[in-house]
Order: C-alpha cells, then structure tokens, then sequence
C-alpha cells in the first residue's frame, strides 16, 4: 500500500481566487493522479500527473483551470485556478502502486464562495 | 470505452443483515476490479480487488468475484455492523488505459442498530 497525505485538508476560498493542494507520499511512485468528486457524486479524473513532463488531462478539464506540477516522484501540487462555487469539491489525488492497483489521500474539501 | 454501473442507494439495512450491492462493469481486454468503500469525512480506500475471471478478493468480511461470464463484481458481505455505514464504489483499471480507473456511480450503505 502507500501512505499519502494532502494539504490543506479543507479551505473555504472567495470566488476568483486559487488554491493550491499538496500531494506527498511515503514512497517513489510513477504514476499519480487527481481526481474531483463533486458533492453527492463519484470520482471523475482530472489529470495524470507526470514526472518531468506535463500533465496529461482529461476531456473537460484544462491546464490554465487546474495546473499541475510533479517535480518528483513522491510529490505533485494541484492549483484550482480562478475559483467559482461550482469548484466546490472533494480533491484527492492518488498514486499507482504495483501494476493496476491505486491508493488514495484522504481528500482536501474545498467550499467557493 | 469502458464503464462501471452499480445499485443506486442508498441501502438501509439492520445490524447483521446480509448485504449485496451489485455491480456490472464493460470493458475491452481483461480489466481488474476493485471495491473502495468511502467512510463519512474521508478519503477513499480499498476494499479488495480481484485481477482475472473467478478471482475471489476479500477483506473484513466482504468478498467479491470475478465473473467475467456476467461482466459482473457483486459485493457481498453475511453481517452487516454500523461501522460497515459508507459509501462504496466499483471500479476497473484497465492496462490498455493507461491504468486509469472507471468508478461505477457509488452506493450509500446505512446499517441502522
């Protein structure tokens, strides 16, 4: 399994503004994702965040919305980017470990005002 | 492309009662197949998974089996206790995408004392 912890564990932001979110786990993994989960609702994948390279993000969803740094392998950042009510969600993100099998944070709540 | 389609909830049972929660899923290739279950205010963690047909995972007393004649990764547990009061998804991780995960739409368990 994996340890894995996120930052903040909850905010509450004005509307316009950004917050970003830290993602660090216990051991080098090579595979890391972001997923949204809207409330009363189930996952959606954001993006696969990538090691020395740029993101690769899913239909829906933008860079300039949800920028993604990965500058190892056991850390990446997920910016929520000029932010609207409609923003407000669970953010996890979750790491691969072995072949098919992820482990995930514990989730950081976000509410937009 | 692939999907994941499980009871809606929620599912209100009485302490010790027999829960199934059933599950379908449509996928090219041979996916793997998990259950994660999300307890009130936390992240998501997994529950048991299974990598090929007739595969059984268990844990905690919940078991599941690969069927890959129906498609299908029933969830099914013989005693249900308040603690077991979650919400739970299947998912499949297929290799050929990118090892991302499909979740099914999630069921709300509540075991009432």
């Amino acid at each position: 399994s994996a340890v894995i912890s996120q930052k903040p564990s909850r905010d509450i932001c004005q509307r316009g503004t950004s917050l970003t979110i830290q993602c660090q786990v216990d051991s080098q993994v090579t595979m890391m994702f972001w997923y949204r989960q809207q409330p009363g609702q189930s996952l959606t994948l954001i993006a696969t965040a990538n090691q020395g390279s740029e993101a690769t993000y899913e239909s829906g969803f933008v860079i300039d919305k949800f920028p993604i740094s990965r500058p190892n392998l056991t850390f990446s950042t997920l910016t929520v980017s000029n932010m609207s009510p409609e923003d407000s969600s669970i953010y996890l993100c979750s790491v691969l470990k072995g072949t098919d099998t992820q482990y995930f944070g514990p989730g950081t709540r976000l509410t937009v005002l | 492309g692939n999907s994941v389609t499980q009871m809606e909830g929620p599912v209100t049972l009485s302490e010790e009662a027999f829960l199934t929660i059933n599950c379908t899923y449509t996928a090219t290739g041979y996916p793997s197949l998990f259950w994660y279950v999300q307890y009130p205010g936390e992240g998501l963690q997994l529950l048991l998974k299974a990598t090929k047909a007739d595969d059984k995972g268990s844990n905690k007393g919940f078991e599941a089996t690969y069927r890959k004649e129906t498609t299908s990764f029933h969830l099914e547990k013989g005693s249900v206790q308040v603690s077991d009061s979650a919400v739970y998804f299947c998912a499949l991780s297929a290799k050929a995408a990118g090892n991302k995960l499909t979740f099914g739409g999630g069921t709300r368990v509540l075991v009432k004392p």
